[in-house]
């Protein structure tokens, strides 16, 4: 059964600062997504990583992607308050073709002033 | 292009009664996908659809849920009776076969409480 996990569950810092969201997944995957979602609100897909050494990036926010080592990243560079939300990664099992996704627990971030 | 649609938003109910939720997916998307979110945790699948038929329900609690799509658009998931830990979020997602990325498209959810 694949698992997906994420790290830290939690996390709060103040704006300008820079950190890393971990996400690991226990069986061989095609396709690692993030997401992002709002309080109340739905999901919304940040980035897709397809292959060893993917490195996307959009804004503040850069995912990269290790599938020797199962591992993607999700770095944030100077948070600004507004990108706060609670941050999701999730996988599709390579067994599974391109159809189903795994999520992580989802990473909370609050970013104060 | 509109987004996945659901219905209702919000939903109280008792626990031992029925609900239903309705899914309208995008245009031209055959895929389609139920999860459920509980509070604090990641969507779990519960059923995908590749048009009307079934790929996957092993997760789907078959005593008490139940979903259809019948001519391969529309998608409603029943739940009865309810119990307690069936509070949640209930999200439809659609993709395009062979869409870019194979991307799942995620509805704004029904949030279900039962008392």
């Amino acid at each position: 059964e694949l698992k997906v996990e994420q790290n830290p569950l939690f996390l709060s810092m103040q704006e300008g600062k820079n950190y890393t969201i971990y996400c690991n997944y226990s069986t061989t995957s095609d396709r690692l997504y993030w997401y992002r979602q709002d309080p109340g609100k739905s999901l919304e897909s940040l980035f897709v990583l397809l292959s060893n050494g993917a490195v996307k990036q959009e804004g503040r926010l850069m995912a990269s992607l290790d599938t020797k080592a199962r591992l993607s990243t999700l770095h944030i560079t100077a948070a600004v308050h507004d990108l706060s939300a609670t941050y999701f990664c999730a996988v599709t099992p390579r067994w599974e073709g391109a159809q189903k996704l795994v999520f992580g627990q989802g990473t909370r971030l609050t970013i104060n002033p | 292009e509109a987004g996945v649609a659901q219905s209702p938003r919000y939903k109280i109910i008792e626990k031992r009664q029925s609900v239903a939720f309705w899914c309208n997916p995008i245009s031209g998307h055959a895929t389609l996908y139920w999860y459920q979110q509980i509070l604090g945790q990641g969507p779990k699948l519960l059923i995908q659809f590749q048009n009307n038929g079934v790929v996957d329900d092993s997760q789907l609690p078959k005593d008490r849920f139940s979903a259809e799509r019948l001519k391969g658009v529309d998608s409603t998931l029943k739940i009865q009776p309810a119990k307690l830990e069936d509070s949640a979020v209930y999200l439809c997602a659609s993709r395009q076969t062979g869409g870019a990325h194979n991307e799942q498209f995620f509805g704004p959810g029904t949030r279900l409480t039962v008392l």
